[in-house]
């Protein structure tokens, strides 16, 4: 299996630009979550979803984002518009998940974006 | 409000020695909790877990503890070595949501 795949590895956009980071998680994963690093937050949970559906979306900062899973092997995380403050590492993560735990989330190697 | 806390942001250890991370949490209900390795330029990956019911779990040359009266975890590696050198994140869990600590950067020194 490749893991979790996450594209662009590098994006660097302008202030007010639309910016679409896109995640495929491992297959046969029920599970789907959206992070962001910062020197400042650390790693914070932006959302996760469950079997395709939004289940905690409490994390995503502003309406700028947004976040879909048409279907179990895809999911985008959209920022528009994009500010500088918006600069991070933006990874994916998948897990087998279940009740109770979170399982082991397997991490994509994720999407270091730039906004200037 | 950061519930999941790692008050060391750095730690050097001599090679064949052992490195020690530390974790607190202030959370009650918390009840899983994982340690992440993150090497530069990619993602975190799953190390060791333990549960809220154990005090200690040991996978080879690791070892986490847990002290759910002091709401306090740690990571033991021994014997330390260079590849151990990475950025160390402490998580836990209330039910599929992660809440990860700051991390701790580990170097190793041969």
């Amino acid at each position: 299996d490749a893991g979790v795949i996450q594209s662009p590895r590098h994006e660097v956009t302008e202030m007010g630009q639309e910016v679409t980071l896109r995640c495929k998680p491992i297959s046969g994963h029920d599970y789907l979550f959206w992070y962001r690093q910062t020197m400042m937050r650390g790693l914070e949970l932006l959302i996760y979803f469950n079997n395709n559906v939004p289940i905690d979306d409490s994390g995503m900062p502003e309406d700028r984002f947004s976040a879909k899973m048409p279907n179990a092997s895809f999911s985008t995380l959209k920022i528009q518009p994009s500010e500088p403050r918006d600069s991070a590492v933006y990874f994916c993560a998948s897990s087998l998940g279940g009740t109770g735990y979170s399982y082991e989330q397997y991490f994509g190697p994720g999407t270091r974006l730039t906004v200037t | 409000d950061q519930q999941v806390k790692q008050n060391s942001p750095s730690l050097s250890v001599q090679e064949g020695r052992i490195s020690i991370l530390n974790c607190d949490y202030t959370n009650s209900m918390f009840d899983y909790f994982l340690w992440y390795k993150k090497y530069p330029a990619e993602g975190p990956t799953f190390l060791i877990s333990i549960s809220s019911i154990k005090d200690k779990n040991e996978d080879g040359r690791f070892t986490v503890f847990l002290n759910k009266s002091a709401k306090h975890l740690s990571l033991h590696i021994v014997p330390s070595q260079p590849g151990d050198s990475a950025v160390y994140f402490c998580a836990a869990d209330a039910g599929n949501m992660l809440t990860f600590g700051g991390g701790t950067r580990l170097m190793v020194k041969p």
